[in-house]
């Protein structure tokens, strides 16, 4: 099974500034045919359901900010909030779809300083 | 709109049976995987289960290997889980989610709300 890890466990950041959260695989998720990472970001706001922020490492949904990003390749990834909102306090989980189990991450909190 | 619309949860004992069904709507169903994750009370996200958009292929966590069946009915856009043997760690929120394509490798493009399982004596 590929392990995702992510640090940190959690963090709080001042409104307006950058948080940054990391997800690792254990091993690669990049399928070299079609160049594409199988890493999904998601965001759980309390008392809520999971969203979908980012798929394959770096593609926003429709209607997400653009104030989230996402990054890397491989085995190596980054969320980032550029200028963090008072919504924007949630869990956010990596996972990956590139072999079966399709295993997430621990989840990073995001507070807000 | 994508709608998806979990039933089925509530309280079961150990060793029993629960049938979950997921409605959805908004979208062509049969050319969307759908899948199923889990999230224990006070716990992160754990995948269970994903079928393809025609039924053929499907896979399973180990955790729930031979006691949960992921299926579909194309003809009434609905979503599936038959969980038998059930166990105090299954206790959970289920959600159902949609896939952004047929196949089962694609990833995760909507979520539903939810549907609480609780199994317990």
């Amino acid at each position: 099974d590929i392990v995702m890890t992510q640090s940190p466990d959690s963090l709080a950041v001042s409104l307006g500034e950058r948080a940054t959260i990391n997800c690792k695989s254990s091993q690669n998720v990049l399928y070299s045919s079609n160049n594409k990472n199988y890493l999904t970001w998601h965001q759980q706001k309390p008392g809520q359901p999971p969203k979908v922020l980012i798929n394959w490492a770096s593609t926003r949904e429709s209607g997400v900010p653009d104030r989230f990003s996402g990054s890397g390749s491989g085995t190596d990834f980054t969320l980032t909030i550029s200028s963090l909102q008072a919504e924007d306090v949630a869990v956010y989980y990596c996972q990956q779809h590139y072999s079966t189990p399709f295993t997430f991450g621990p989840g990073t909190k995001v507070d807000i300083k | 709109e994508v709608q998806l619309l979990e039933s089925g949860g509530g309280l079961v004992q150990p060793g029993g049976s629960l049938r979950l069904s997921c409605a959805a709507s908004g979208f062509i169903f049969s050319t969307y995987a759908m899948t199923w994750v889990r999230q224990a009370p006070g716990k992160g996200l754990e995948w269970v289960s994903v079928i393809s958009g025609s039924g053929d292929t499907t896979y399973n966590a180990d955790s729930v290997q031979g006691r949960f069946t992921i299926s579909r009915d194309n003809s009434k856009n609905t979503l599936y889980l038959q969980m038998n043997s059930l166990r105090a760690e299954d206790t959970a929120i289920y959600y159902c989610a949609k896939v952004s394509g047929d196949a089962c490798y694609y990833p995760i493009h909507y979520w539903g709300q939810g549907t609480l399982v609780t199994v317990s004596s």
